[in-house]
Protein backbone atom coordinates (compact mmCIF):
# COMPACT_ATOMS: atom_id res chain seq x y z
CA UNK A 1 0.00 0.00 0.00
CA UNK A 2 1.44 3.37 -0.90
CA UNK A 3 3.00 5.26 1.97
CA UNK A 4 2.55 2.56 4.41
CA UNK A 5 5.22 -1.04 4.48
CA UNK A 6 5.48 -3.71 6.86
CA UNK A 7 8.13 -6.05 7.23
CA UNK A 8 8.54 -8.95 7.40
CA UNK A 9 5.95 -10.29 5.02
CA UNK A 10 5.69 -13.58 6.55
CA UNK A 11 7.49 -14.79 9.95
CA UNK A 12 7.89 -18.16 11.46
CA UNK A 13 8.53 -18.54 15.13
CA UNK A 14 9.58 -20.51 17.82
CA UNK A 15 7.55 -20.52 21.15
CA UNK A 16 9.55 -18.07 23.74
CA UNK A 17 11.27 -16.14 21.28
CA UNK A 18 11.27 -12.68 20.54
CA UNK A 19 9.99 -11.25 17.68
CA UNK A 20 9.69 -7.69 15.96
CA UNK A 21 7.38 -6.32 13.59
CA UNK A 22 8.43 -2.88 11.57
CA UNK A 23 5.78 -0.53 10.33
CA UNK A 24 7.15 2.15 8.16
CA UNK A 25 5.38 5.04 6.90
CA UNK A 26 6.21 8.08 4.30
CA UNK A 27 3.43 10.26 4.92
CA UNK A 28 4.28 11.70 7.39
CA UNK A 29 1.20 10.92 9.96
CA UNK A 30 1.07 11.94 13.17
CA UNK A 31 -1.17 8.57 14.30
CA UNK A 32 0.44 5.23 14.08
CA UNK A 33 -1.77 1.99 14.84
CA UNK A 34 -0.96 -1.88 15.00
CA UNK A 35 -4.23 -4.03 15.10
CA UNK A 36 -4.34 -7.98 15.01
CA UNK A 37 -6.99 -9.62 12.83
CA UNK A 38 -8.48 -13.35 14.33
CA UNK A 39 -11.19 -15.30 12.72
CA UNK A 40 -14.28 -14.42 14.61
CA UNK A 41 -12.61 -11.27 16.23
CA UNK A 42 -12.28 -8.99 13.38
CA UNK A 43 -9.32 -5.89 13.86
CA UNK A 44 -8.17 -5.57 17.45
CA UNK A 45 -6.24 -2.96 18.41
CA UNK A 46 -3.26 -3.90 19.89
CA UNK A 47 -1.17 -0.50 21.02
CA UNK A 48 -1.30 2.93 19.24
CA UNK A 49 0.85 6.07 18.84
CA UNK A 50 0.04 9.65 18.54
CA UNK A 51 3.50 10.76 18.12
CA UNK A 52 7.42 10.00 18.54
CA UNK A 53 7.36 8.39 21.93
CA UNK A 54 4.03 8.63 22.84
CA UNK A 55 2.26 5.23 22.62
CA UNK A 56 -0.62 4.00 24.60
CA UNK A 57 -2.59 0.83 24.89
CA UNK A 58 -5.37 -0.81 22.96
CA UNK A 59 -7.92 -3.62 24.12
CA UNK A 60 -5.26 -6.93 23.51
CA UNK A 61 -1.65 -5.30 25.01
CA UNK A 62 -0.65 -8.01 26.93
CA UNK A 63 2.48 -9.55 25.89
CA UNK A 64 3.29 -7.10 23.34
CA UNK A 65 5.18 -3.62 23.46
CA UNK A 66 5.99 -0.80 21.06
CA UNK A 67 8.40 2.08 20.34
CA UNK A 68 8.15 4.77 17.90
CA UNK A 69 11.78 6.57 17.97
CA UNK A 70 11.19 8.15 14.30
CA UNK A 71 7.62 9.75 13.18
CA UNK A 72 8.01 7.07 10.16
CA UNK A 73 8.53 4.08 12.14
CA UNK A 74 6.11 2.27 14.69
CA UNK A 75 8.02 -1.38 16.00
CA UNK A 76 5.71 -4.08 17.24
CA UNK A 77 7.59 -5.89 19.62
CA UNK A 78 6.13 -9.44 21.39
CA UNK A 79 8.71 -9.90 24.32
CA UNK A 80 8.14 -13.87 24.98
CA UNK A 81 5.93 -15.54 21.36
CA UNK A 82 3.27 -17.93 22.68
CA UNK A 83 0.90 -19.89 20.38
CA UNK A 84 -2.28 -17.40 20.85
CA UNK A 85 -0.26 -14.82 19.13
CA UNK A 86 -0.13 -16.52 15.93
CA UNK A 87 -2.04 -14.13 13.90
CA UNK A 88 -2.22 -11.56 10.54
CA UNK A 89 -0.62 -7.98 12.18
CA UNK A 90 -1.53 -4.52 10.56
CA UNK A 91 -0.44 -1.42 10.86
CA UNK A 92 -2.35 1.50 9.97
CA UNK A 93 -1.57 5.34 10.11
CA UNK A 94 -3.54 8.27 9.92
CA UNK A 95 -3.75 11.99 9.62
CA UNK A 96 -6.30 13.90 11.94
CA UNK A 97 -8.98 13.56 9.56
CA UNK A 98 -10.16 9.67 10.86
CA UNK A 99 -9.15 7.55 7.82
CA UNK A 100 -6.59 4.68 8.08
CA UNK A 101 -4.61 3.56 5.66
CA UNK A 102 -3.81 0.06 6.52
CA UNK A 103 -0.14 -1.88 5.45
CA UNK A 104 -0.83 -5.06 3.79
CA UNK A 105 0.07 -7.23 7.08
CA UNK A 106 2.55 -9.31 8.47
CA UNK A 107 1.32 -13.21 9.26
CA UNK A 108 2.74 -14.53 12.32
CA UNK A 109 3.07 -18.14 12.93
CA UNK A 110 4.55 -19.60 16.72
CA UNK A 111 5.07 -23.19 16.48
CA UNK B 1 -16.77 -4.14 25.25
CA UNK B 2 -17.86 -4.36 21.48
CA UNK B 3 -18.81 -0.56 20.88
CA UNK B 4 -20.28 -1.59 16.89
CA UNK B 5 -21.85 -4.05 16.46
CA UNK B 6 -21.86 -5.59 12.50
CA UNK B 7 -24.43 -8.14 10.62
CA UNK B 8 -24.64 -10.52 9.23
CA UNK B 9 -21.57 -12.32 9.41
CA UNK B 10 -21.36 -13.78 5.77
CA UNK B 11 -23.85 -13.15 3.10
CA UNK B 12 -23.80 -15.18 0.03
CA UNK B 13 -25.70 -12.80 -3.15
CA UNK B 14 -26.26 -13.83 -6.90
CA UNK B 15 -24.63 -11.18 -9.42
CA UNK B 16 -26.58 -8.61 -10.01
CA UNK B 17 -28.41 -8.50 -6.28
CA UNK B 18 -28.36 -5.83 -3.63
CA UNK B 19 -25.76 -6.74 -0.63
CA UNK B 20 -26.98 -5.11 2.49
CA UNK B 21 -24.68 -5.03 5.76
CA UNK B 22 -25.99 -3.43 8.78
CA UNK B 23 -23.90 -1.45 11.79
CA UNK B 24 -25.45 -0.43 14.94
CA UNK B 25 -23.32 1.72 16.84
CA UNK B 26 -23.50 2.70 21.28
CA UNK B 27 -21.68 5.91 21.29
CA UNK B 28 -23.99 8.90 20.46
CA UNK B 29 -20.77 11.18 20.33
CA UNK B 30 -19.44 8.99 17.62
CA UNK B 31 -19.33 11.48 14.02
CA UNK B 32 -17.24 9.46 11.66
CA UNK B 33 -18.39 6.58 10.59
CA UNK B 34 -15.72 4.24 7.53
CA UNK B 35 -16.33 1.06 5.84
CA UNK B 36 -13.85 -0.98 4.70
CA UNK B 37 -13.50 -3.32 2.13
CA UNK B 38 -10.85 -6.62 2.71
CA UNK B 39 -9.51 -8.52 -0.18
CA UNK B 40 -7.81 -12.50 1.01
CA UNK B 41 -4.46 -11.38 1.69
CA UNK B 42 -4.47 -7.56 1.67
CA UNK B 43 -5.31 -4.80 4.49
CA UNK B 44 -8.38 -3.04 4.77
CA UNK B 45 -8.55 -0.42 2.43
CA UNK B 46 -11.49 2.67 2.66
CA UNK B 47 -14.52 2.17 0.61
CA UNK B 48 -16.70 4.95 1.60
CA UNK B 49 -17.53 7.02 4.42
CA UNK B 50 -20.02 9.58 6.06
CA UNK B 51 -20.27 11.95 8.91
CA UNK B 52 -24.36 12.14 10.82
CA UNK B 53 -25.11 15.46 9.33
CA UNK B 54 -26.23 13.60 6.29
CA UNK B 55 -28.01 10.64 5.58
CA UNK B 56 -27.29 9.16 2.50
CA UNK B 57 -23.97 9.25 0.59
CA UNK B 58 -23.46 7.41 -2.77
CA UNK B 59 -20.47 6.21 -4.39
CA UNK B 60 -20.85 4.60 -7.25
CA UNK B 61 -22.45 1.12 -6.56
CA UNK B 62 -22.04 1.66 -2.73
CA UNK B 63 -24.44 3.33 -0.61
CA UNK B 64 -24.12 4.75 3.07
CA UNK B 65 -27.32 4.68 4.15
CA UNK B 66 -27.04 6.43 7.80
CA UNK B 67 -30.10 6.38 10.88
CA UNK B 68 -28.78 9.06 13.44
CA UNK B 69 -31.89 8.48 15.88
CA UNK B 70 -31.77 4.54 15.85
CA UNK B 71 -27.74 4.96 15.64
CA UNK B 72 -27.36 2.69 12.62
CA UNK B 73 -25.81 2.49 9.63
CA UNK B 74 -25.35 0.16 6.26
CA UNK B 75 -23.80 -0.50 3.32
CA UNK B 76 -25.55 -1.17 0.21
CA UNK B 77 -24.23 -2.45 -2.54
CA UNK B 78 -26.27 -2.51 -5.96
CA UNK B 79 -25.64 -4.62 -8.93
CA UNK B 80 -23.35 -6.93 -6.64
CA UNK B 81 -20.43 -8.44 -8.82
CA UNK B 82 -18.07 -11.27 -8.09
CA UNK B 83 -15.23 -8.89 -7.63
CA UNK B 84 -17.11 -6.90 -4.90
CA UNK B 85 -16.46 -10.72 -3.11
CA UNK B 86 -14.43 -9.73 -0.02
CA UNK B 87 -14.92 -8.70 3.56
CA UNK B 88 -16.31 -5.62 5.08
CA UNK B 89 -15.81 -3.81 8.28
CA UNK B 90 -17.49 -0.66 9.59
CA UNK B 91 -15.88 1.42 12.14
CA UNK B 92 -16.67 4.61 14.17
CA UNK B 93 -14.85 7.26 15.86
CA UNK B 94 -15.10 10.32 17.84
CA UNK B 95 -13.13 13.16 16.48
CA UNK B 96 -10.74 13.27 13.50
CA UNK B 97 -7.75 12.16 16.23
CA UNK B 98 -9.74 9.41 18.29
CA UNK B 99 -8.51 5.61 17.09
CA UNK B 100 -11.51 3.39 15.15
CA UNK B 101 -13.73 1.14 16.65
CA UNK B 102 -14.19 -1.66 14.59
CA UNK B 103 -17.15 -4.21 13.79
CA UNK B 104 -16.40 -7.73 13.49
CA UNK B 105 -16.51 -7.86 9.80
CA UNK B 106 -19.16 -9.29 6.90
CA UNK B 107 -17.74 -11.99 4.55
CA UNK B 108 -19.62 -11.05 1.31
CA UNK B 109 -19.46 -13.54 -1.70
CA UNK B 110 -21.10 -13.19 -4.85
CA UNK B 111 -21.84 -15.33 -7.08
CA UNK B 112 -21.50 -15.52 -10.90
Amino acid sequence: DAGITQSPRHKVTETGTPVTLRCHQTENHRYMYWYRQDPGHGLRLIHYSYGVKDTDKGEVSDGYSVSRSKTEDFLLTLESATSSQTSVYFCAISASTGGYTFGSGTRLTVV
Amino acid sequence: QQQVKQSPQSLIVQKGGISIINCAYENTAFDYFPWYQQFPGKGPALLIAIRPDVSEKKEGRFTISFNKSAKQFSLHIMDSQPGDSATYFCAANQGGSEKLVFGKGTKLTVNP
